[in-house]
């Protein structure tokens, strides 16, 4: 199967600073990415939606100014949390479809922690 | 909108079968998808169904009946490895994309 890489896998930082979370396709072109959230003990939420060259398309209640999605190229999307606070702190996966694929491929994860 | 639901919590014994219902109801339906996530880690995909019927991928299997908005998912032979949460996701038609929504997840144990 095709390979999803995120980076970092953990940061720790304070609040009021902000957090890029870096996601690569590595074998394959991801014409769609999707970043998730999951709090501990919840299941996935999907934060967006972005397709290369476009603007995301973000779901409801997740401010769009706060989690920054840059999806510049067909091997990399971007996700920066900016001004984070305590309660941003979860587990972000991102995942990529290209488009020989039916499934979706997940990254790894990064765990956030903001203090 | 679209509603998912799976049990919470399940427990089986190593060796025996185990089934993960689903059930859904959603609008542009346009596949449903298996994943296990072990604790920490990110989802890994397990089984795809479009059409109705069984999809057997070795220990696994997966059920699909779109008139009933049901899926299932069968574990066969359990291993101590195969505790772990069981996601069931749907993919519909988003806004420019197809995208998953995915149920609160089943967690498994497997008990020796």
């Amino acid at each position: 199967g095709a390979v999803v890489s995120q980076h970092p896998s953990r940061v720790i930082c304070k609040s009021g600073t902000s957090v890029k979370i870096e996601c690569r396709s590595l074998d394959f072109q991801a014409t769609t990415m999707f970043w998730y959230r999951q709090f501990p003990k919840q299941s996935l939420m999907l934060m967006a939606t972005s397709n290369e060259g476009s603007k995301a398309t973000y779901e409801q209640g997740v401010e769009k100014d706060k989690f920054l999605i840059n999806h510049a190229s067909l091997t990399l999307s971007t996700l920066t949390v900016t001004s984070a606070h305590p309660e941003d702190s979860s587990f972000y996966i991102c995942s990529a479809r290209g488009a020989e694929y039916n499934e979706q491929f997940f990254g790894p994860g990064t765990r956030l922690t903001v203090l | 909108g679209q509603n998912i639901d799976q049990p919470t919590e399940m427990t089986a014994t190593e060796g025996a079968i185990v089934q993960i219902n689903c059930t859904y109801q959603t609008s542009g339906f346009n596949g449903l998808f298996w994943y296990q996530q072990h604790a920490g880690e990110a989802p890994t995909f397990l089984s795809y169904n479009v059409l109705d019927g069984l999809e057997e991928k070795g220990r696994f299997s997966s059920f699909l009946s779109r008139s009933k908005g049901y899926s299932y998912l069968l574990l066969k032979e359990l291993q101590m490895k195969d505790s772990a949460s069981y996601l069931c996701a749907v993919r519909m038609r988003g806004a420019g994309s197809y995208q998953l929504t995915f149920g609160k997840g089943t967690k498994l144990s497997v008990i020796p």
